[in-house]
């Protein structure tokens, strides 16, 4: 099983709607999360941290669920400029070093 | 601004030649670097964590001969590519962790060996 899996989409929506991606970790003492956007060929940014309590940022809302080991993100009111990649950050207890999923496509068409 | 630099942006090499791409932290220094790797739909692999004044550490599967790393001041770190393959084309990107778990990336260097 892979450290952080993500379904890799694409995931194909219209304008205004609302979608949601899920990312499982494997290693039960991860301690940091993290929603990343890359777009083609550029280094990924920092969309938002995940917390066990959830947060959110507009129409952004990120969620941890340590029980069940994962965390998920969801774009409401999706806009054409939400088109890319959405990766899944996880740092593991004790480690500096972080995984990444492979990342969810995510296109948002007129 | 960019916290860090990373260049060039693109290149495109001949096969059996090398390619050298280098990551600068501006702004402060960084013992510590990381290079990725990253093949078209497929996730950021991590190839090594480069150590200033030390040799850099390389994660199973890449060959420390074929990809050399030095890092040879606090601001700078160098990957280079020998004897580059077409299987060698990818999108290598470098970070810096700086504080907890803060990732700088570097904008990014796209190999392609023809």
């Amino acid at each position: 099983r892979k450290e952080v899996e993500q379904d890799p989409g694409p995931f194909n929506v219209p304008e205004g709607a609302t979608v949601a991606f899920n990312c499982t970790y494997s290693n039960s003492a991860s301690q940091s999360f993290f929603w990343y956007r890359q777009d083609c060929r550029k280094e990924p940014k920092l969309l938002m941290s995940v917390y066990s309590s959830g947060n959110e940022d507009g129409r952004f809302t990120a969620q941890l669920n340590r029980a069940s080991q994962y965390i998920s993100l969801l774009i409401r009111d999706s806009k054409l400029s939400d088109s890319a990649t959405y990766l899944c950050v996880v740092f593991p207890g004790g480690s500096y070093i972080p995984t990444f999923g492979r990342g969810t496509s995510l296109i948002v068409h007129p | 601004g960019a916290v860090v630099s990373q260049h060039p942006s693109r290149v495109i090499c001949k096969s059996g030649t090398s390619v050298k791409i280098e990551c600068r932290s501006l702004d402060f220094q960084a013992t510590t670097m990381f290079w990725y790797r990253q093949f078209p739909k497929q996730s950021l692999m991590l190839m090594a964590t480069s150590n200033e004044g030390s040799k850099a550490t390389y994660e199973q599967g890449v060959e420390k001969d074929k990809f050399l790393i030095n890092h040879a001041s606090l601001t700078l770190s160098t990957l280079t590519v020998t004897s580059a393959h077409p299987e060698d084309s990818s999108f290598y990107i470098c970070s810096v962790g700086v504080s907890g778990d803060t990732i700088y990336f570097g904008e990014g260097s796209g190999v392609a060996v023809v």
